[in-house]
């Protein structure tokens, strides 16, 4: 079953406005990443966030984590018609020697020009 | 560099018949998976291989077969295909990590298979 569920399922938004996507999740994790998939191609990582951090900022992108809640914010500043994509979140178990990512089931971002 | 490589890129069956989807990496990771995207249901992990040699299934390993071939190469097999298996497949590997999950894994662009 799937781990993380993205919110809203789908978002569309106005080009130079910013895009906040929303994941939450149901056990303990070790690590929480984001990934971009554009379509018909396969998915990118965008950014990893550990369990013992609260913020992370790379580029346009910044996401928060809140363990106490089991949910991730991911925000995307200063949108372009170029991040029109389905965003997803993946959770990483906390177990000791899990191979395994566990996929939501994505956010639809459309940015108009 | 190619990263992860699967092909066929497109692929039509008919029920009954059976097909291997081939993956190959050229970035030395030691994991790999196989994955299956179905519209609203997000990556279900087929089957995934920590290593060369060794093989472990993920949430829906039913209908599928996976062969670690060597550390590059890693095939899907459908060995009776089914309309329910109609899906788009994506391979994926990653590095070794601090932690076994903290490295992003790296995607091919999938094949999309139809079953009919």
């Amino acid at each position: 079953s799937q781990q993380g569920e993205e919110d809203p399922q789908a978002l569309s938004i106005q080009e130079g406005e910013n895009a906040t996507m929303n994941c939450s999740y149901k056990t303990s994790i070790n690590n929480l990443q984001w990934y971009r998939q554009n379509s018909g191609r396969g998915l990118v990582h965008l950014i990893l966030i550990r369990s013992n951090e609260r913020e992370k900022h790379s580029g346009r992108l910044r996401v928060t984590l809140d363990t106490s809640k089991k949910s991730s914010s991911l925000l995307i500043t200063a949108s372009r018609a170029a991040d029109t994509a389905s965003y997803f979140c993946a959770t990483g178990s906390p177990q000791g020697g899990s191979e395994k990512l566990v996929f939501g089931k994505g956010t639809k971002l459309t940015v108009n020009p | 560099n190619a990263g992860v490589t699967q092909t066929p890129k497109f692929q039509v069956l008919k029920t009954g018949q059976s097909m291997t989807l081939q993956c190959a990496q050229d970035m030395n990771h030691n994991s790999m998976y196989w994955y299956r995207q179905d519209p609203g249901m997000g990556l279900r992990l087929i089957y995934y291989s920590a290593s060369e040699g060794t093989t472990d299934k993920g949430e829906v390993p039913n209908g599928y077969n996976v062969s670690r071939l060597n550390k590059r190469e890693f095939s899907l097999r459908l060995e009776s295909a089914a309309p329910s298996q109609t899906s788009v497949y994506f391979c994926a590997s990653r590095n070794e990590g601090r932690t076994k999950s903290d490295q992003p894994q790296h995607f091919g662009d999938g094949t999309r298979l139809s079953i009919l």
